[in-house]
């Protein structure tokens, strides 16, 4: 089953603009994920929040979490042609203190810049 | 090592045949893992090893499906009497098992098999 929810569903935008995707997730997690997918292709796994964290960057990536909402968010700063892509938010969900030990997928953003 | 490798990249099989994909992790990862995509979806568990011990199945697998990992190196997907709806992207993926049993770090996924099924 889906875990995360990302909104939106798809997003266009202009070179050198900013594109932020959004994910809400259900249950408690003791971590959350996102990965980049270009067609056709394996994830590639971009940056891992963990849950006593509410905010990490990497190069032009910045993610931030609100365990409270259950959401997280993805920000590209100035993108490029090559950020077009699929993105999905993944959780490390946890019940009692354990880890499931998997990760579960949301349904994704399709992110297309255009030059 | 060149990262996790998936075998082979593209199966076209005809309904009611076997299939079986290779997948060979990266090696000092213990964890390894098996996907199922569809188009428009995000991956879809399916089940997952630690070393050789197969820790999980999803419910959503039916009993035509079977995974095995040897020796805990590389793992097998078979699936038997294959149906239309078995056609997917099936992908493995790898990773260290963080304390307390967490996912600690990211997955590095294979670039998949794509499945036809006519």
């Amino acid at each position: 089953s889906q875990q995360g929810e990302e909104d939106p569903q798809a997003l266009s935008i202009q070179e050198g603009e900013n594109a932020t995707m959004n994910c809400s997730y259900k249950t408690s997690i003791n971590n959350l994920q996102w990965y980049r997918q270009n067609s056709g292709r394996g994830l590639v796994h971009l940056i891992l929040i963990r849950s006593n964290e509410r905010e990490k960057h990497s190069g032009r990536l910045r993610v931030t979490l609100d365990t409270s909402k259950k959401s997280s968010s993805l920000l590209i700063t100035a993108s490029r042609a090559a950020d077009t892509a699929s993105y999905f938010c993944a959780t490390d969900e946890r019940a009692g203190g354990t880890s499931y030990g998997k990760l579960t997928f949301g349904q994704g953003t399709i992110l297309t810049v255009h030059p | 090592d060149t990262g996790v490798s998936q075998n082979p990249r593209h199966k076209i099989t005809k309904r009611g045949q076997n299939v079986t994909f290779r997948c060979d992790p990266i090696s000092e990862h213990n964890r390894l893992y098996w996907y199922r995509q569809t188009l428009g979806q995000g991956p879809e568990f399916l089940t997952y090893f630690q070393n050789e011990a197969q820790l999980e199945k999803s419910r959503l697998l039916s009993d035509r499906f079977s995974a095995e990992r040897p020796k805990g190196s590389f793992s097998t997907l078979e699936i038997q009497r294959t149906e239309q709806g078995d056609s997917a992207m099936y992908l493995c993926a790898s990773s260290t098992i963080g304390v307390g049993d967490k996912v600690s770090d990211g997955y590095t996924f294979g670039s998949g098999t794509r499945l036809t099924v006519v």
